[in-house]
Formats: structure tokens, C-alpha cells, sequence
């Protein structure tokens, strides 16, 4: 079936400095990637739709200098936190579905954790 | 847009009671109606889902049922065992092309 790799699974770094986070789509093309935010027992807060070739969605409230989502080729989405601080600490998971269209099933990856000292 | 009302959110049955999860959903344009399974510190994996132009759907001890004249969809689990502990979430899709997902039911089944 549909596999998303969402890289790393566990973060731990110092306030201030950014973060990488890679989704990719290993065996199906996704022009449609979404991102969002889960605290513990709580549901999936959509951050944005990430959108091959073109600028990414955001949610209201979510900052799109803080959170820079790219997303350069239909295997790939990153989401960068820019500078980051504790309160930025969560986890972090991507999905996509395999037509794009969002009446498919979503595949998600694994998830990061952030942890920011 | 569409808002999706989940209930309830923590849910605790003996091993081999049944358990049901109720959603309903505010987009009469939705269409499509996945249920996805989060075990702890895990990706959220679909289990079931339904589309608009069916009324029920079962796979097994999971089943899904959805009355598009009220706007709401259930999940059933029946003889529930120990490894149904997770979080459920119902999620609708359609309308807009942005899934929108529940708030999430806890799940305990006790042994």
C-alpha cells in the first residue's frame, strides 16, 4: 500500500535554532501534502496544505514565516520551524493522499517530536 | 467550511462489549467519511471508511454507519479486545478538498 516517510521521528534541540522536517510520498506522487500539529490527546490541527510547485496554505493563527513549508517536487514536502522555541515543542505529522484528492484515504508519516530546550 | 463534532471523547468497555463512536458533520457537500485508528506515539491509520452513496459498511468486528439526512456517521466495534485501546478519530472530506477531522474518542477496552 501507500507509504508516507515523514524524517526525523525525534528531535531535541536548543531555542533558537531551526528545524528540518521531510514528508515524502515513496510510491505515489502527492501534489497535496498536509501538515499538523497534535498535543498530547488531542486531535490533528491542520498547519497547512502544502501544494507542489505553488506556495503553501496556512490555517488562521499559524505563521508562515515561523512554520516554511516547501514543497519542490510531487515526492516531497519539508516544513521548517524557524527559529524555535519550547512553545513550538509538539508533534509534528504530515499525510497525503494518493490522487490528491482529499476524498481518498490519508496516508501519514510517522511523526516528529520536537522537543526545544 | 466544515466543522466535525466527535463523541465522546473517552470511551471504556469491558473485553467483548460493544463500542460506538458518533460524529456528525456540518457540510451537506461532504462525501467521504474515514475513521482512522492512532495507537500511542503512532501515525493514524485508516481502518473503515463510507461514502455518501452507501448507508453501511463492515469489515469484520468494525462497521460504519452514515445517515446523510441527519449529517451523522457512527463507528461500531463489536467484541472489543485490549488491542482496540487507541484514539479513533471520524474525519469528513468533500465539500472541501481539506479533510477535517473530530476531536478524537480515547478508547479503553479492560481485560
Amino acid at each position: 500500500g501507500a507509504v508516507v516517510s515523514q524524517h526525523p521521528s525525534w528531535v531535541i534541540c536548543k531555542s533558537g535554532t531551526s528545524v528540518k522536517i521531510e514528508c515524502r510520498s515513496l510510491d505515489f506522487q502527492a501534489t497535496t501534502m498536509f501538515w499538523y500539529r497534535q498535543f498530547p490527546k488531542q486531535s490533528l490541527m491542520l498547519m497547512a496544505t502544502s501544494n507542489e510547485g505553488s506556495k503553501a496554505t496556512y490555517e488562521q493563527g499559524v505563521e508562515k514565516d515561523k512554520f516554511l513549508i516547501n514543497h519542490a517536487s510531487l515526492t516531497l514536502s519539508t516544513l521548517t520551524v524557524t527559529s524555535a522555541h519550547p512553545e513550538d515543542s509538539s508533534f509534528y505529522i504530515c499525510s497525503a493522499g494518493e490522487s490528491g484528492d482529499s476524498n481518498q484515504p490519508q496516508h501519514f508519516g510517522d511523526g516528529t517530536r520536537l522537543s526545544i530546550l | 467550511g466544515e466543522n466535525v463534532e466527535q463523541h465522546p471523547s473517552t470511551l471504556s468497555v469491558q473485553e467483548g462489549d460493544s463500542a460506538v463512536i458518533k460524529c456528525t458533520y456540518s457540510d451537506s457537500a461532504s462525501n467521504y467519511f474515514p475513521w482512522y485508528k492512532q495507537e500511542l506515539g503512532k501515525r493514524p491509520q485508516l481502518i473503515i471508511d463510507i461514502r455518501s452513496n452507501v448507508g453501511e459498511k463492515k469489515d469484520q468486528r468494525i462497521a460504519v454507519t452514515l445517515n446523510k439526512t441527519a449529517k451523522h456517521f457512527s463507528l461500531h466495534i463489536t467484541e472489543t479486545q485490549p488491542e482496540d485501546s487507541a484514539v479513533y478519530f471520524c474525519a469528513a472530506s468533500g465539500g472541501s478538498y481539506i479533510p477535517t477531522f473530530g476531536r478524537g474518542t480515547s478508547l479503553i477496552v479492560h481485560p
